[in-house]
């Protein structure tokens, strides 16, 4: 079974300065992807950034970049020069390549992320 | 923002009542998920689906029941609630690029059974 772990239910930070979130997984799969989903409160959950398992070049989007280290089962996110609208739920998540072309999404129990003006 | 919508978006209701939350994507996709989601834990897949006339069940053991009529719509009923049944239930759809499904989630309906 594969499992997600964000150890850090709650982080603050101030704006325009840098915050990282945490998140490990255990998995004996070697073809999967990994993902950071961003919740802001009371809105739609949306795609922040993705990392191929086969790939070693860390995933990078605009002020997003992730620190993927296959070795240790670690996925942390990188939010540079943070922003009041970055306040929101963070989780991460571990897909599994399925069978039958149904990929299955096995998701942290999220970080709450207060960016402070 | 995805196409994705869920109605109710909140909904309190007593024991025994039938409800039935709804979710529409305009998208196009064929792979629809229904999650729960109690505050502060993660995610739990309950249910899925293929496309048209296909549904299966989730890790998460759920009372609900889904039906795929129709590619765009994925309703969810509970034909008893309970107030075991009180949580936020998402409806997402993906596409899949290169191997790689893109999850777009709906806004989520926030569920009370008193």
């Amino acid at each position: 079974a594969q499992t997600v772990t964000q150890s850090q239910p709650e982080m603050s930070v101030q704006e325009a300065e840098t915050v990282t979130l945490s998140c490990t997984y255990d998995t004996s799969e070697n073809n999967y992807y990994l993902f950071w989903y961003k919740q802001p409160p009371s809105r739609q959950m949306i795609l922040v950034i993705r990392q191929e398992a086969y790939k070693q070049q860390n995933a990078t989007e605009n002020r997003f970049s992730v620190n993927f280290q296959k070795a240790a089962k670690s996925f942390s996110l990188k939010i540079s020069d943070s922003q009041l609208g970055d306040t929101a739920m963070y989780f991460c998540a571990f897909m599994k390549v399925g069978l039958y072309n149904f990929n299955k999404f096995y998701f942290g129990s999220g970080t709450k992320l207060n960016v402070k003006p | 923002e995805a196409d994705i919508y869920q109605t109710p978006r909140y909904l309190v209701i007593g024991t025994g009542k039938k409800i039935t939350l709804e979710c529409s994507q305009t998208m196009g996709h064929d792979k629809m998920y229904w999650y729960q989601q109690d505050p502060g834990m993660e995610l739990h897949l309950i249910h899925y689906s293929y496309g048209v006339n296909s549904t299966e069940k989730g890790d998460l053991s759920s009372e609900s029941t889904v039906s795929r009529i129709r590619t765009e719509h994925f309703p969810l009923t509970l034909e008893s609630a309970r107030p075991s049944h009180t949580s936020q239930y998402l409806c997402a759809s993906s596409d899949e690029v290169s191997l790689i499904d893109t999850q777009y989630f709906g806004p989520g309906t926030r569920l009370t059974v008193l």
